[in-house]
């Protein structure tokens, strides 16, 4: 089945460095979204990405999808303590399925 | 307004019994999926609901699991002869339409079997 890695799996930083946390599918993908998940939480949206190529900002954070659509990452510029979580990318492999598979994560601490 | 509401939120259970998880979507969301995640990992898919119909239950582990959704709404997860194994937190999320629609997940209920 479909198989979604992301590395790395742990990530700690100095606050105000930046982080970056990559998506890799082993299958051509019809969207991919993303999610942050806080310790205790659950998984909450970010954004969704559907063409090959895109690339979206919220704020300091850059979202890229890959040309052959296989892969995506996650930019966060001049990290603040309210980044900590865990993020997931998450895929769909083509539209008639709308089955979401989560990736493994990486979770990133900050230290202050 | 009210997001996706999951209950309980805490379930501890023996070996061997059956317990039901329940999910209740956000209002009008036809879209419904359970999830699995364990300690450390991400979440795991065990089916997906498009209004009472389950559209994909691929990610059911074996034939003790079972969810239903009757009236396309609330949904209900069932286990039957749970196992040690089976402990993790269970998921619900719902999406408002079908096919590239951000989840809205629920609070999870924390599932462990003694």
């Amino acid at each position: 089945g479909q198989q979604v890695m992301q590395i790395p799996q742990y990530q700690h930083v100095q606050e105000g460095e930046d982080f970056t946390t990559y998506c890799n599918s082993s299958t051509t993908l019809s969207n991919i979204q993303w999610y942050k998940q806080r310790p205790g939480g659950h998984p909450v949206f970010l954004i969704q990405l559907v063409k090959s190529g895109e690339v979206k900002k919220q704020k300091r954070l850059t979202f890229q999808f890959g040309e052959a659509k296989k892969n995506s990452s996650l930019h966060i510029t001049a990290t603040q303590t309210t980044d900590v979580g865990t993020y997931f990318c998450a895929a769909q492999s083509n539209f008639g399925n709308e089955k979401l598979t989560f990736g493994t994560g990486t979770r990133l601490t900050i230290i202050p | 307004g009210a997001g996706v509401s999951q209950t309980p939120s805490n379930k501890v259970t023996e070996k061997g019994k059956y317990v039901e998880l329940r999910c209740d979507p956000i209002s009008g969301h036809t879209a419904l999926y359970w999830y699995r995640q364990s300690l450390g990992q991400g979440p795991e898919f065990l089916i997906y609901f498009q209004g009472t119909g389950a559209a994909d239950d691929s990610g059911l582990p074996n034939d003790r699991f079972f969810a239903v959704r009757p009236e396309g709404s609330v949904s209900t997860l069932k286990i039957q002869r749970t196992e040690r194994g089976d402990s993790a937190v269970y998921l619900c999320a719902s999406s408002l339409t079908r096919g590239r629609s951000p989840l809205h997940f629920g609070n999870g209920t924390r599932l462990t079997v003694t």
